[in-house]
C-alpha cells in the first residue's frame, strides 16, 4: 500500500522558516517524481514544487519567488520542502503527492502551516 | 503559464441526476488533463487522467472528455458521496503544473 505521511507543519512568525517532510512507503520511491501542493484555508489547490526521482531536476511555482527549496533523500524515502522568508499568504495545508504516469496518483493527508505574528 | 478556468464555480444538482463540469485551458494541453475530487476534510484523489481515462477504482459513472483547450467531467446518477469539490489540472507543461480554481458540486 502506498502511503505518504507529511510532518513538520506548525505556527511560525512572518519571516521565519520551516522544513516539511514527507515519508513515503509502499513503492519504489526513487522511481517517481514527487510534488508539493498547497491549499490555503477555504481556497483551491496550488501546485508548489516538484522534484524528479533522482533529485536532479526541480521546479517551482513562480509565486514562491525563490523562497522554497525542494529536496529528497532516496535512502530514507523522504521528500522535503524547506520554506524560508515565510509570509502570511503561505498559510495553507501542504500536501505531498506522487507523480504517476499521468497526474498525481497518491496524496498524503497534509500538514498545516500557519504563518502569523 | 497555462491558466485553467473551471465553470461553474458552484453547481447544484439533485441526487440521481447528471452533473456536467467544464474546464478551459488558456492554451492547448492536448489530452494532458486530469480531474480530482476533494471531499470535505480529505485530501484530493485522482479521478480521471489523459482527459478521459478513469483512474484505478473510479466508478464508471465518472467520465471525462475533451482535448486541446476544452474539457468536460460528467457524473451520471449522482450519489451522495459525489457531492464534493472537483479540480482540473494540466500536466502538459510539466514540470510546471496548474490547477483550475475548482467547482463545488452541491445537493439541490
Amino acid at each position: 500500500e502506498v502511503l505518504l505521511l507529511e510532518s513538520g507543519g506548525g505556527l511560525v512568525q512572518p519571516g521565519g522558516s520551516l522544513r516539511l517532510s514527507c515519508a513515503a512507503s509502499g513503492f519504489s520511491f526513487s522511481s517517481y517524481a514527487m510534488n508539493w501542493v498547497r491549499q490555503a484555508p477555504g481556497k483551491g489547490l496550488e501546485w508548489v514544487s516538484g522534484l524528479s526521482g533522482s533529485g536532479g531536476g526541480t521546479s517551482y511555482a513562480d509565486s514562491l519567488e525563490g523562497r522554497f527549496t525542494v529536496s529528497r533523500d532516496n535512502s530514507k524515502n523522504t521528500l522535503y520542502l524547506q520554506m524560508d522568508s515565510l509570509r502570511v499568504e503561505d498559510t495553507a495545508v501542504y500536501y505531498c503527492t506522487r507523480k504517476g504516469d499521468y497526474g498525481f496518483d497518491y496524496w498524503g493527508q497534509g500538514t498545516l502551516v500557519s504563518v502569523s505574528s | 503559464e497555462t491558466v485553467m478556468t473551471q465553470s461553474p464555480a458552484t453547481l447544484s444538482v439533485s441526487p440521481g441526476e447528471r452533473a456536467t463540469l467544464s474546464c478551459r485551458a488558456s492554451q492547448s494541453v492536448s489530452h494532458n488533463l486530469a480531474w480530482y475530487q476533494q471531499r470535505p476534510g480529505q485530501a484530493p484523489r485522482l479521478l480521471i487522467h489523459s482527459s478521459s481515462t478513469r483512474a484505478a477504482g473510479i466508478p464508471a459513472r465518472f467520465s471525462g472528455s475533451g482535448s486541446g483547450t476544452e474539457f468536460t467531467l460528467t457524473i451520471s446518477g449522482l450519489q451522495s458521496e459525489d457531492f464534493a469539490v472537483y479540480y482540473c489540472q494540466q500536466y502538459h507543461n510539466w514540470p510546471l503544473y496548474t490547477f483550475g480554481q475548482g467547482t463545488k458540486l452541491e445537493i439541490k
